[in-house]
């Protein structure tokens, strides 16, 4: 089984409704992150928890919030999508860094494609 | 937010040596310098982390000058399946504790 995982992979849906992607994890890790993925922007960071009771913005967090329900699910909620949300939309967790910075190693799930017509 | 330059994209051929180079400004003083690796329609996989000098393993070699204002992902001998998107990842000191800005990342094509 893969250690980060994210549903749904695909979804389509329409202007103004509200889209929920979830991910868990089995890595035990208290840091975890939400990151999308244009064409030609590379990963651009939305939110990022670094334990249950801790919740950060990211480069991009307008119009989009998230939820920590549990050391190994965090989720992403577009309130009321637009099309310019329609991107790949990746999860991440990691452990603390080598000197107890930010960038230990993440480990991604497999994205979720999302469209917004 | 901190900037993070890396050429748009490489072309190498099997078996050479292809260095890509990552600028990164601001980067804070604890913080790593980590590599990763992108197929399309994937998540990206962590390559290599280092601090300072040279760190080396099996499947590349990462060298920081003293400044710590860049870094150079080298892969040895590079084949078809290296053909990805290689991004530098960096933390950014000037939002506190931190904003994780990967570079745009490096398109790097293998061709036979």
């Amino acid at each position: 089984d893969a250690d980060v995982t994210q549903t749904p992979r695909n979804r389509i849906t329409k202007t103004g409704k509200r889209i929920m992607l979830e991910c868990s994890q089995t890595k035990g890790h208290d840091r975890m992150y939400w990151y999308r993925q244009d064409p030609g922007l590379g990963l651009r960071l939305i939110y990022y928890s670094f334990d249950v009771k801790d919740i950060n913005k990211g480069e991009i967090s307008d119009g989009y919030s998230v939820s920590r329900q549990a050391q190994a699910k965090f989720s992403l909620s577009l309130e009321s999508a637009i099309p310019n949300q329609t991107a790949l939309y990746f999860c991440a967790t990691s452990d603390l860094g080598p000197s107890g910075g930010v960038t230990g190693e993440q480990f991604f799930g497999p994205g979720t494609r999302l469209t917004v017509l | 937010l901190a900037k993070t330059t890396q050429p748009i994209s490489m072309d190498s051929y099997e078996g050479q040596e292809v260095n890509i180079t990552c600028s990164h400004n601001n980067i804070a003083t604890n913080d790593y310098i980590t590599w990763y690796q992108q197929f399309p329609s994937q998540g990206p996989r962590f390559i290599i982390q280092g601090y300072k000098t040279k760190v080396t393993n099996e499947v590349a070699s990462l060298f920081i000058p003293a400044d710590r204002k860049s870094s150079t992902l080298s892969l040895p001998r590079v084949s078809l399946s290296d053909t990805a998107v290689y991004y530098c990842l960096v933390a950014d000191s000037n939002s506190g504790y931190s904003t994780l800005t990967f570079g745009k990342g490096t398109m790097l094509l293998v061709s036979p």
